[in-house]
């Protein structure tokens, strides 16, 4: 099976601007979640979706959001960009049957704000 | 809520030799337990992961860890690193049932010199 995919790669943005992201999930996982990686606090969760629904969200500003299509495909989005926001970020999916508890994670994106 | 404590940032090894990578966690329910690996400006790949049944989990490129409930540890073990090892390991946890985020530790990098 092919593995998470990820688009883009990078990204360079400026303040002020916003950004999508695109995150395509392993062939029949149906939860997708996001993390943010920065050199100073780490790998944050940002939120989860599954069956085009958030069912879970961590605390970033409402800035940040995504949404989930019915193929299990999944994006985020970012407004009104700041420097803070430059980072990894990584989708991750898993499957709702056995072995549900384990997230697979795609390449990230790296995203620079200028 | 859970968190995670990865007890050393750095840890320089010679090749061959053997390395012991310490991951110690809070949390009030039970939990599921994970170590990825992440490579320079890749993603995070599975390590090995601890869900239930035996406490000695192996795992891949000869990795393997001992979840200890008492001591509320996951350490990552390898008897003979290579330089190929050299990356960032991270320990992660994850409540059980529902859709529960990962929690990460910060990190440990791992420096195989020859």
């Amino acid at each position: 099976k092919a593995g998470v995919t990820q688009t883009p790669r990078y990204l360079i943005k400026t303040r002020g601007q916003q950004v999508t992201l695109s995150c395509s999930p392993i062939s029949g996982h149906r939860s997708v979640s996001w993390y943010q990686q920065t050199p100073g606090q780490g790998l944050q969760f940002l939120f989860e979706y599954f069956s085009e629904t958030q069912r879970n969200k961590g605390n970033f500003p409402g800035r940040f959001s995504g949404r989930q299509f019915s193929n299990s495909r999944s994006e985020m989005n970012v407004s009104t960009l700041e420097l803070g926001d430059s980072a990894l970020y990584l989708c991750a999916s898993s499957s709702e049957q056995g072995g549900g508890e384990t997230q697979y994670f795609g390449p990230g994106t790296r995203l620079l704000v200028l | 809520a859970q968190s995670v404590t990865q007890l050393d940032s750095q840890v320089p090894v010679f090749e061959e030799a053997p390395v012991e990578l310490r991951c110690n966690y809070s949390s009030s329910v039970s939990v599921y337990l994970f170590w990825y690996v992440q490579y320079p400006n890749q993603g995070l790949q599975l390590l090995l992961k601890y869900l239930s049944g035996s406490t000695l989990v192996k795992g891949i490129n000869g990795f393997e860890a001992e979840f200890n409930k008492s001591q509320t540890s996951f350490h990552l073990r390898k008897p003979s690193v290579h330089i190929s090892d050299t990356a960032e390991y991270f320990c992660a946890v994850r409540a059980q049932g529902g859709s529960e985020k990962l929690v990460f530790g910060k990190g440990t990098k791992l420096t195989v010199n020859p």
